[in-house]
């Protein structure tokens, strides 16, 4: 059964830093993995999606790297704003056909202005 | 323009008291999900359909059931709600199987 882990569980920068969000995932064999944004008490946002021949994926201030084999990915976000605060959550797709999103619990992050 | 739309977004029920959350997509997708999310808990698939084809998973409790009238709309009924039955519940959609899901913005259920 496919188990997904978000490390941190709450994370807390100062405006304008660069961070790294961490997701793990205990299968390897996934068809793709895609990173969400969810603010408090709203439904979740698509950011960026990898599929499994994929090794990252960017847009804007983030990007996305996935190294299926050791079962990881990471979000970097660049320059971080106050308004990417938020929960961010990971979730992977296992093998084609498996309809199932398997979520880590999210990373909840703060950027303090 | 909201794309996969939830109504309502907040829904007040009695325990035991049968309620409907509604999904409906403009996006023309295959395939309509339903999870359910507990605070700070990772959301949990309850069941989805591929266009009419319904596919409950399997620790989806029977007080739980769905229906898809049409391509654009899709329905959680729960039967009798439990205490342990508030929660966040969120519609997706996707084109194909293992493509990139569009969320609602949920619907927060809460179980007096």
């Amino acid at each position: 059964k496919q188990e997904v882990t978000q490390i941190p569980a709450a994370l807390s920068v100062p405006e304008g830093e660069n961070l790294v969000l961490n997701c793990s995932f205990t299968d390897s064999a996934i068809y793709n993995l895609q990173w969400f944004r969810q603010d408090p008490g709203k439904g979740l946002t698509s950011l960026l999606l990898i599929q499994s021949s994929q090794r990252e994926q960017t847009s804007g201030r983030l990007n996305a790297s996935l190294d299926k084999s050791s079962g990881r990915s990471t979000l970097y976000i660049a320059a971080s704003q106050p308004g990417d605060s938020a929960t961010y959550l990971c979730a992977v797709r296992s093998g084609a056909g498996s309809y199932q999103l398997t979520f880590g619990k999210g990373t909840k992050l703060s950027v303090i202005p | 323009d909201a794309m996969v739309i939830q109504n309502p977004r907040y829904q007040v029920t009695q325990f035991g008291k049968p309620v409907t959350l509604s999904c409906s997509q403009t996006l023309n997708h295959n395939v309509m999900y339903w999870y359910q999310q507990k605070s700070s808990q990772a959301p949990k698939l309850l069941f989805h359909y591929y266009d009419k084809d319904f596919n409950n998973e399997a620790d989806t409790p029977d007080n739980f059931q769905s229906r898809r009238p049409n391509t654009s709309f899709c329905f959680l009924d729960i039967r009798s709600p439990g205490l342990g039955d508030a929660a966040m519940y969120l519609c997706a959609t996707s084109l194909t199987g293992v493509g990139v899901a569009f969320f609602g913005q949920g619907t927060r259920l809460t179980v007096v």
